[in-house]
């Protein structure tokens, strides 16, 4: 299985713009998770999707940021307009449901977002 | 709130043992975690502990757990280099069976 797949990896714009970035879960996975890593704030978790709904989005900073899941297999994640204090990895990450009692996480390599 | 605190860095030398220490406020938690960061990587599960167990060890790593305090641990024993990376503590948020709370991460550096 190739795991997590996220793109871009690296993805520098300009404030004002628009930023999409996509995650493809791994295969029979039903948990999709969208996070924000910066060093002030650590690791916040954005939104995450239950076999295509999204369930808790309580962490979406702001109306400027939005998810879709439009089949099981791929997950978008705009921010629009971007601004400076977007800045940070975005990680997606998946997990089945019924693998183990413990719940584990399978993350991607994330998406290195700089916007000027 | 549910709370996940950690200390954000420790240095150890080659050889020694590494003991990360995490707090949590959720006492109804089944489950904690352990992942590992990598640099320039996402986080991999690296170990769990049930909450009905007081102790879990799997190679060099201990996990200990003090439920009357809230207090996780975790022990790395002869800490080499290629441990050097962030460990995150982890336990479920409330009311989400399958969401995390995850603590700020320790930065682990592991000199020669």
């Amino acid at each position: 299985d190739a795991g997590v797949i996220q793109s871009p990896r690296h993805e520098v714009t300009e404030m004002g713009q628009e930023v999409t970035l996509r995650c493809k879960p791994i295969s029979g996975h039903d948990y999709l998770f969208w996070y924000r890593q910066t060093m002030m704030r650590g690791l916040e978790l954005l939104i995450y999707f239950n076999n295509n709904v999204p369930i808790d989005d309580s962490g979406m900073p702001e109306d400027r940021f939005s998810a879709k899941m439009p089949n099981a297999s791929f997950s978008t994640l705009k921010i629009q307009p971007s601004e400076p204090r977007d800045s940070a990895v975005y990680f997606c990450a998946s997990s089945p449901r019924d693998r183990d009692p413990y719940n584990e996480q399978f993350f991607g390599p994330g998406t290195r977002l700089t916007v000027l | 709130g549910e709370d996940v605190e950690q200390s954000l860095f420790l240095s150890v030398r080659e050889g020694d043992s590494s003991v990360i220490n995490c707090t949590y406020t959720d006492s109804s938690s089944t489950y904690l975690y352990w992942y590992k960061q990598e640099p320039g990587a996402g986080l991999q599960l690296l170990t769990y502990i049930f909450s009905n167990m007081d102790m879990k060890q799997d190679q060099r790593l201990t996990v200990l757990l003090n439920k009357k305090d809230k207090h996780l641990s975790l022990r790395i024993a002869d800490t080499q280099t290629g441990d050097s990376a962030i460990y995150f503590c982890a336990d479920p948020r409330l009311g989400s069976g399958y969401a995390l709370n995850f603590g700020k991460g320790t930065s682990l550096l592991v000199t020669p």
